[in-house]
């Protein structure tokens, strides 16, 4: 079946604009992660649902970003008032469990470049 | 604080040499733990995972890792790499003292030259 997909793919935009990223995850995967991955560093951990429960927004680093996930699928990761700092691959996974066993699949990720 | 190190940062080898990545972390209780690649232009995806039983773990690609939990890591190696092995490897942590949060390291850049 197909992987986790997320669009757009690339995005640039002025400072103190909005930004929608999106992810849709393999179908029938419960959890869904935000990653952000700045040039050589690796995944940093953003937020992540069961279903459309979000369990764990820690890693979001302040008010301007948000994430939804309302019917449990399709997710969008939510930037406020875009600023430079916030350029990097914002990427998603969806996992499957096998009891507790949890398994992440990464989707291509989205590059933002904010000017 | 709770960390997962790749202490090689970039590494170069010829075609057919042995490969060992280092990864260690530093959770305690159980842990799961994961190698994931990146080639050049694609995405993230799965090598291989060890979540319990032999600590050896075999993957794709002829890769492997060994668990040894009183060093709290879990090595990757390939006995002869190729060039299309070239890629940015991440090793990830996930377990029950990590709130089911998955942690990276800082990845590894392996080169091969043909």
């Amino acid at each position: 079946g197909a992987g986790v997909s997320q669009s757009p793919r690339y995005k640039v935009t002025k400072r103190g604009q909005d930004v929608a990223l999106r992810c849709d995850p393999i179908s029938g995967h419960v959890s869904l992660y935000w990653y952000r991955q700045a040039l050589g560093q690796g995944p940093e951990f953003l937020t992540y649902f069961n279903y459309e429960a979000q369990q764990d927004k820690s890693g979001l680093p302040n008010d301007r970003f948000s994430a939804e996930r309302p019917e449990g699928s399709i997710s969008t990761l939510t930037i406020q008032r875009t600023e430079q700092r916030d350029s990097a691959m914002y990427r998603c996974a969806s996992s499957r469990w096998h009891g507790t066993q949890e398994t992440q699949y990464f989707g291509p990720g989205t590059r933002l470049l904010v000017l | 604080a709770q960390s997962v190190s790749q202490h090689n940062h970039h590494v170069i080898l010829s075609e057919a040499a042995s490969l060992e990545l280092g990864c260690n972390y530093s959770y305690g209780g159980t842990v799961n733990l994961f190698w994931y690649v990146q080639y050049p232009g694609q995405h993230l995806q799965l090598l291989l995972k060890y979540f319990s039983g032999d600590p050896l773990v075999k993957g794709i690609k002829g890769f492997e890792a060994e668990f040894i939990k009183s060093k709290f890591s879990f090595n990757l190696r390939k006995p002869s790499v190729q060039w299309s092995d070239t890629a940015e490897y991440f090793c990830a942590v996930n377990g029950a003292n990590t709130g089911n949060q998955f942690y990276f390291g800082t990845g590894t850049s392996l080169t091969v030259i043909p």
